[in-house]
């Protein structure tokens, strides 16, 4: 599949803070997918994009589809202890169908 | 509850053997995904079945198959099992192949290999 380069690896939050992450790729993609994972959990979609520019926002969730095609960010505003767990990135190339998944930004609580 | 649901939730079983994993799609889904998650190696994307048929593939080996049936549940067979096959293995759907993405995953089978 093709190289998505999601960063940070891991974050830890402070309640109330904002954080962001984002995921790149040397290819153009048409799609672009942010999903959550609880422990003991499957993925669950938070944001879809398809756009370039594309702006979301789901709740304090707040995605965009870079202008380039190439890369994507994700917004959580006013973190609050739940958010805490796995996001992915995922993408759509524009050569290719299927989808490929980042490697994925463990947030943890900072204590 | 993602509608979506996966049997067994853990598998333990030794190397050479073969395990049958089971998948219940959404209701009203016709996309089934199958997608394996190691620690090393992220999610990965193995199959894709549209009402019965194969629609894409993925980084599957050959020791792996899938079918989907015509009430839509799916199979993912492993055979001849190695160590490195112990992951999880999570199976997704979503009404359409080409114009939606995996929306709803099961919480997955835990595959370890002894």
């Amino acid at each position: 599949g093709q190289q998505l380069n999601q960063s940070p690896q891991s974050m830890f939050i402070q309640e109330g803070e904002d954080v962001s992450m984002n995921c790149t790729s040397s290819s153009i993609f048409n799609t672009w997918l942010w999903y959550k994972q609880d422990p003991g959990e499957g993925p669950v979609l938070l944001i879809a994009l398809y756009k370039a520019g594309e702006l979301t926002s789901n709740g304090r969730l707040t995605a965009q589809f870079g202008i380039t095609r190439k890369d994507s960010f994700l917004n959580i505003s006013a973190s609050i202890p739940s958010d805490v767990g796995i996001y992915f990135c995922a993408g759509v190339p524009s050569n290719d169908y299927k989808l490929s998944f980042g490697a994925g930004t463990t947030v943890t609580v900072r204590a | 509850d993602s509608g979506v649901t996966q049997t067994p939730k853990h598998l333990i079983t030794a190397t050479g053997q073969r395990v049958t994993l089971r998948c219940s799609p959404r209701s009203g889904d016709l996309s089934v995904y199958w997608y394996q998650q190691s620690l090393d190696q992220g999610l990965q994307f193995l199959i894709q079945y549209y009402n019965g048929e194969e629609r894409a593939k993925g980084n599957i080996l050959e020791r792996f198959s899938a079918q989907q049936f015509p009430d839509l549940h799916s199979e993912l067979n492993l055979s001849s099992l190695e160590l490195g096959d112990s992951a999880l293995y999570f199976c997704a759907s979503s009404r359409d192949t080409l114009s939606e993405q995996p929306q709803h995953f099961g919480d997955g089978t835990r595959l370890s290999i002894l």
